[in-house]
C-alpha cells in the first residue's frame, strides 16, 4: 500500500537557520505529493505541492521537489522565522481517476526560537 | 471568504453517549472527508462522500457513522464512544476533479474528550 515516511521531530532552529524536513514515499505509478501545515489550534493548509517527477513546488520560501529516482519529497527553506512554528505533514495522493484518499505521514513539529 | 467549519470546536462526552460533529462548507466542493488524528500521529481517514456516495475505509469500526443530507453539510456520529476515541476530528473538502492533483482544504477540527 501507499506510505509516507517522515523525520522524526520536533525539530528546534534558530531564526534565520537553513530548514530541511526529509520525506520519502512508497507508492505504485506516479502520485501527487503535497506539504500541509498545522499552525497551533488550526486545521492543516496546503503549503505546496508537486503532481509529477522534478516539478517543484514552492511557497512562502519554502520549495520541496519531487524525486522519483529517491522516492523523496524533502521540504527547505533557507531563513525560517519564529511564525513558522508549526506541524509540517508530508502526504501523497494516489494517481489513477477515482484516487481520493490522502495518505499522510505523522507530521514534524518546528519549533523556531527568536 | 470560502470555507470549512467544524462545530463544536471542543466536545466532551461520557463513555458510551453518542455524540455528533458537523461540518459545513461555502466552497461547493462535490468531497468531504473525515479524518481522525490522535496526538502525534498522522491523520487517519475515516471515511469520505463523493457527492452523495459513501466510501467507507476497510479498517473503520462500526461505530464511526456519517451523514451528508446535502452539498453543503456532513456530520460524522459515534454511537458509543470510547477512551480510544479521544481525538481530534477533521473534515475537509476537494473539488475531486482531478484525482491527481487533489487539494484538501480543511476545517479547524473539532477536539473530542471522553470521561
Amino acid at each position: 500500500g501507499n506510505s509516507v515516511t517522515q523525520m522524526e521531530g520536533p525539530v528546534t532552529l534558530s531564526e534565520e537557520a537553513f530548514l530541511t524536513i526529509n520525506c520519502t514515499y512508497t507508492a505504485t505509478g506516479y502520485p501527487s505529493l503535497f506539504w500541509y501545515v498545522q499552525y497551533p489550534g488550526e486545521g492543516l493548509q496546503l503549503l505546496l505541492k508537486a503532481t509529477k517527477a522534478d516539478d517543484k513546488g514552492s511557497n512562502k520560501g519554502f520549495e520541496a521537489t519531487y524525486r522519483k529516482e529517491t522516492t523523496s519529497f524533502h521540504l527547505e527553506k533557507g531563513s525560517v522565522q519564529v511564525s513558522d512554528s508549526a506541524v509540517y505533514f508530508c502526504a501523497l495522493s494516489p494517481s489513477g481517476a477515482g484516487s481520493y484518499q490522502l495518505t499522510f505521514g505523522k507530521g514534524t513539529k518546528l519549533s523556531v526560537i527568536p | 471568504d470560502a470555507m470549512v467549519i467544524q462545530n463544536p470546536r471542543y466536545q466532551v462526552t461520557q463513555f458510551g453517549k453518542p455524540v455528533t460533529l458537523s461540518c459545513s462548507q461555502t466552497l461547493n466542493h462535490n468531497v468531504m472527508y473525515w479524518y481522525q488524528q490522535k496526538s502525534s500521529q498522522a491523520p487517519k481517514l475515516l471515511f469520505h462522500y463523493y457527492d452523495k456516495d459513501f466510501n467507507n475505509e476497510a479498517d473503520t469500526p462500526d461505530n464511526f457513522q456519517s451523514r451528508r443530507p446535502n452539498t453543503s453539510f456532513c456530520f460524522l456520529d459515534i454511537r458509543s464512544p470510547g477512551l480510544g476515541d479521544a481525538a481530534m476530528y477533521l473534515c475537509a473538502t476537494s473539488s475531486g476533479g482531478d484525482a491527481g492533483a487533489n487539494v484538501l482544504t480543511f476545517g479547524a477540527g473539532s477536539r473530542l474528550t471522553v470521561l
